[in-house]
C-alpha cells in the first residue's frame, strides 16, 4: 500500500470550512483513498473514499487531484464536535491487508 | 442499526491473568479486524478473519496472543498470559466484502495490566 504524509495538527475556525490535506505520491492505479477520523475515546469512523472522481457525502467532500498523488478532505462548516484525528489511507485489492492508520493530523475546530 | 458491539469496555487485571476480549460484527459483514491502540505505536492491525478464517495474523505479537471466530456473529481475543506492556485499547472493525471496504469500528476495550 501507498504510504501517505499528513500534517500533524491543523486548527479551523467553527462555521469554517476545514481542508484536510494528504499526499499519496506512490500511489497506484487501481488503489483507492480513504478517511477515517477517531473522536477522543471512540473507535475510528469511516468518512469517505474515492478512487478518481470527487466525493461527496453527508459528511465531508473528498477532493483527489488529477494525478492521484495528493487529495484533500474538506468538512464545508466544521463545528466542535468535528474535532478528533483524521487519517487518510490508501488501499489496494492487491495490497497488504494490514492498512497503515499512520498518525493522522489532529484538528482542532475551536469557537 | 446496531453497529460492532465490544465488550467488555474496561478492564483492569493483574499480570499473569487471562484476558478475553470479545466481539460482535455487524450483522451481514464478512471480515473482522483487531487493532490495538497505544500512545507510543498508534493504530495496529493485530489480526484478520474473512469468512470466519484467519486470513492475516502477522501483526499478532506473540504465541500470548491468540483470536478466534467460531461463528459469522462473534469472535474472541484472548492474552494468556498477559503483561503491563500489553496495556492498550483493542478495537474491533468489521466490513462487507473484504480488506478494502470501509471498516465499521467499536468503541474498544481499554484494557489495563498492573
Amino acid at each position: 500500500d501507498a504510504k501517505t504524509t499528513q500534517p500533524p495538527s491543523m486548527d479551523c475556525a467553527e462555521g469554517r470550512a476545514a481542508n484536510l490535506p494528504c499526499n499519496h505520491s506512490t500511489i497506484s492505479g487501481n488503489e483507492y483513498v480513504y478517511w477515517y477520523r477517531q473522536i477522543h475515546s471512540q473507535g475510528p469512523q469511516y468518512i469517505i473514499h474515492g478512487l478518481k472522481n470527487n466525493e461527496t457525502n453527508e459528511m465531508a467532500s473528498l477532493i483527489i487531484t488529477e494525478d492521484r498523488k495528493s487529495s484533500t478532505l474538506i468538512l464545508p462548516h466544521a463545528t466542535l464536535r468535528d474535532t478528533a484525528v483524521y487519517y487518510c489511507i490508501v488501499r489496494g485489492p492487491g495490497g497488504s491487508y494490514i492498512p497503515t492508520f499512520g498518525r493522522g493530523t489532529s484538528l482542532i475546530v475551536h469557537p | 442499526d446496531a453497529g460492532v458491539i465490544q465488550s467488555p469496555r474496561h478492564e483492569v487485571t493483574e499480570m499473569g491473568q487471562e484476558v478475553t476480549l470479545r466481539c460482535k460484527p455487524i450483522s451481514g459483514h464478512n471480515s473482522l479486524f483487531w487493532y490495538r491502540q497505544t500512545m507510543m505505536r498508534g493504530l495496529e492491525l493485530l489480526i484478520y478473519f474473512n469468512n470466519n478464517v484467519p486470513i492475516d495474523d502477522s501483526g499478532m505479537p506473540e504465541d500470548r496472543f491468540s483470536a478466534k471466530m467460531p461463528n459469522a456473529s462473534f469472535s474472541t481475543l484472548k492474552i494468556q498470559p498477559s503483561e503491563p506492556r500489553d496495556s492498550a485499547v483493542y478495537f474491533c472493525a468489521s466490513s462487507f466484502g473484504g480488506a478494502v471496504q470501509p471498516q465499521h469500528f467499536g468503541d474498544g476495550t481499554r484494557l489495563s495490566i498492573l
